[in-house]
């Protein structure tokens, strides 16, 4: 099992591009989350979802977008990005109110 | 006011000192999850711990124990014995009951860098 992949690894993008980070998970966990964590401080949420064809907003979800389609990918939309999205991303699965599986992580820089 | 906090930025301990980082949370939820995650410095967050808001029994496991308290919204972590692998920064984390169900509505402390010096 894979577990939790996210790609790409890193990407810098210009600002005003769009993108977007893939997360796909293979333990058949409902819940999904996408985090973004910059420089020396926490996690923040950005969205989650607990099944298919259901999102919702978390924390800070401006400029992101998401969709669940399917149980297995959750990927995350920055339609034109800016340098305050420069962050480290990471995707994360569970059950409800058990612990959270993370993916590597995808550094993005927008310059 | 923060929903997490982890007064501690940075710590720094010699090899074999025990070492507590601290948690204090804020929460109106009378049912809620606590979480301890591990960030070591090659970036991936590794699961350590899991409290739901009804069991305050302390918990140990190996050199590593948890200190439970609702009276004081805390949820301490202590090190004991502690070696240069456990050079990390470690997250304290909140679960409450979100929109859609189910306890997604996570908040994250910004965490405490923790090295360990041989």
């Amino acid at each position: 099992n894979a577990g939790v992949t996210q790609t790409p690894k890193f990407r810098i993008l210009k600002i005003g591009q769009s993108m977007t980070l893939q997360c796909t998970q293979d333990m058949n966990h409902n819940y999904m989350y996408w985090y973004r964590q910059d420089p020396g401080m926490g996690l923040k949420l950005i969205y989650y979802s607990v099944g298919a064809g259901i999102t919702d907003k978390g924390e800070v979800p401006n400029g992101y977008n998401v969709s669940r389609s399917t149980t297995e990918d959750f990927p995350l939309r920055l339609e034109l990005a800016a340098p305050s999205q420069t962050s480290v991303y990471f995707c994360a699965t569970g059950e409800s109110s058990y612990e959270q599986y993370f993916g590597p992580g995808t550094r993005l820089t927008v310059t | 006011a923060q929903k997490v906090t982890q007064a501690q930025t940075e710590i720094s301990v010699v090899e074999k000192e025990d070492v507590t980082l601290d948690c204090v949370y804020e929460t109106r939820d009378t049912t809620y999850y606590l979480f301890w995650y591990k960030q070591p410095p090659s970036g991936e967050l590794v699961f350590l711990i899991r409290r739901n808001s009804f069991d305050e029994q302390n918990e140990i496991s190996g050199r590593y124990s948890w200190n439970f308290q609702k009276s004081t919204s805390s949820f301490n972590f202590t090190i004991t014995a502690s070696q240069v692998v456990d050079s990390a920064v470690y997250f304290c984390a909140l679960s409450e009951r979100g929109n859609s169900g189910g306890y997604q509505k996570v908040t994250f402390g910004i965490g405490t860098k923790l090295q360990v010096i041989p």
